[in-house]
């Protein structure tokens, strides 16, 4: 089992629509969550962190956390074409030396 | 306020060679974290430097190597380089070694 698991993609939304990302994780030390995006040739950006239970919102973002079921999701509302790219998601445990843990990403594609 | 900045930003190598690539850290982060990305997949955590102190290293064996200097940039050193090492190579800056990571651009490491 690998310690974060993305679903691939590509997870195709039409242009305005809701994309919806999933991640699971195996360790349960784990503290702090987090969603990166990485358009194609580029590195990655930070675009939510989350550490509490519950949802987090930042303009069209939000990530929600649930540590009981090991399971992060982010939500991408009003999808546009810029969207398009692969959402890394990220975990970090105390335990584990503060590094991140990357899932393998989910491509997502906005179609106008 | 300066982000994180890589170089070189390209290099080709041949199998046997040395590299060392380099890292500025965001101004006023004292945490570096080194990461490996190979083609289709997440970022691989290599090590982590804290106050020029390894805080934390990957799976990687020991020819991967690094430094932090006073001013909290970083080096990553490969000896003997093998097919497999060709990735982007990405750093990561923090304001402390608990703190959310930003990337750099990276480089993107060719071994013929």
């Amino acid at each position: 089992q690998k310690e974060v698991e993305q679903n691939s993609g590509p997870l195709s939304v039409p242009e305005g629509a809701i994309a919806s990302l999933n991640c699971t994780y195996s360790d349960r030390g784990s503290q702090s969550f987090f969603w990166y995006r990485q358009y194609s040739g580029k590195s990655p950006e930070l675009i939510m962190f989350i550490y509490s239970n519950g949802d987090k919102e930042d303009g069209r973002f939000t990530a929600q956390l649930n540590k009981a079921s090991q399971y992060v999701s982010l939500l991408i509302r009003d999808s546009q074409p810029s969207d398009s790219a692969t959402y890394l998601c990220a975990v970090r445990s105390q335990a584990a030396g503060n590094k991140l843990t990357f899932g393998g990403g989910t491509r997502v594609l906005v179609k106008p | 306020e300066t982000g994180v900045t890589q170089s070189p930003t390209h290099l080709i190598k041949t199998r046997g060679q040395q590299v060392t690539l380099r890292c500025s850290s965001q101004s006023g982060h004292n945490t570096v974290s080194w990461y490996q990305q190979a083609l289709g997949q997440g970022p691989q955590f290599i090590f982590q430097y804290y106050r020029e102190e390894e805080n934390g290293r990957g799976n990687f064996p020991p020819r991967f190597s690094g430094l932090q200097f006073p001013n909290y940039s970083s080096e990553l050193n490969v000896n003997a380089l093998e097919l497999d090492d060709s990735a982007l190579y990405l750093c990561a800056s923090s304001q402390d070694s608990n703190q959310p990571q930003h990337f750099g651009d990276g480089t993107r490491l060719s071994i013929l």
